[in-house]
């Protein structure tokens, strides 16, 4: 049965200083990755994805990720958080087979301080 | 990217009642849409697969009688909450994925269902 884990229910970090949202996932077979961010009473916005190709992914808002096989990880990065980028942050992996059929991870809220 | 339009936002509703929630796929076509239910502060749990033309796939532990999905067409699925409960207010969410343009899905708005 696939997987995905967010492990951290919360990251509080100050404005300026790096951001980091960790994702796992437990899947057979070769998994596709994504991240999005939901802003209160709203959709889900995507910020990038991993399909294949350079492990490291750039997405929308300085955002970036990267796929490590060996741990089954897909953090999500930013070198300078912003008080803006206060909001919900998913972790999510479909497979070729299910094509838009996502598995969500649990969720992290992240808190941007001034 | 491409852009998927959920309608109502918001609705409130009797208890008894059906409400009936419109995905739709703005700037292509969708021949599958999914359905989501989102608790608070929770994750999104899958509900069900909407396919173009045929019966929509249900996960398990969803009852389809409560919560009919028709897709007529390939830019619009319906979610018909029927006899709602209090229970069954949440928040919904629907997605599609543009099959000739993009590998990921996007989103629709989302609709907060509160039955009173």
């Amino acid at each position: 049965a696939q997987s995905v884990a967010q492990p951290e229910d919360q990251v509080n970090v100050a404005e300026g200083n790096p951001l980091t949202v960790k994702c796992t996932y437990s899947v057979s077979g070769n998994p596709y990755l994504f991240w999005y961010v939901q802003y209160p009473n709203r959709g889900l916005q995507f910020l990038l994805k991993y399909i294949t190709g350079d492990n490291l992914v750039k997405g929308s808002y300085g955002f970036e990720a990267e796929f490590n096989k060996s741990q089954t990880s897909f953090h999500l990065k930013k070198p300078s958080a912003l008080v803006s980028d206060s909001a919900l942050y998913f972790c999510a992996v479909t497979f070729t087979d299910s094509w838009g059929k996502l598995q969500f991870g649990a969720g992290t809220q992240v808190v941007v301080t001034p | 990217g491409a852009v998927v339009s959920q309608h109502p936002s918001r609705v409130i509703c009797k208890s008894g009642t059906s409400v009936k929630i419109e995905c739709r796929s703005l700037d292509f076509q969708a021949t599958t849409m999914f359905w989501y239910r989102q608790f608070p502060k929770q994750s999104l749990m899958l509900m069900a697969t909407s396919n173009e033309g045929s019966k929509a796939t249900y996960e398990q532990g969803v009852e389809k009688d409560k919560f009919l999905i028709n897709h007529a067409s390939l830019t619009l699925s319906t979610l018909t909450v029927t006899s709602a409960h209090p229970e069954d207010s949440s928040f919904y969410i629907c997605s599609a994925r543009d099959l000739q343009a993009h590998t990921e899905a996007f989103f629709g708005q989302g609709t907060r269902l509160t039955v009173v």
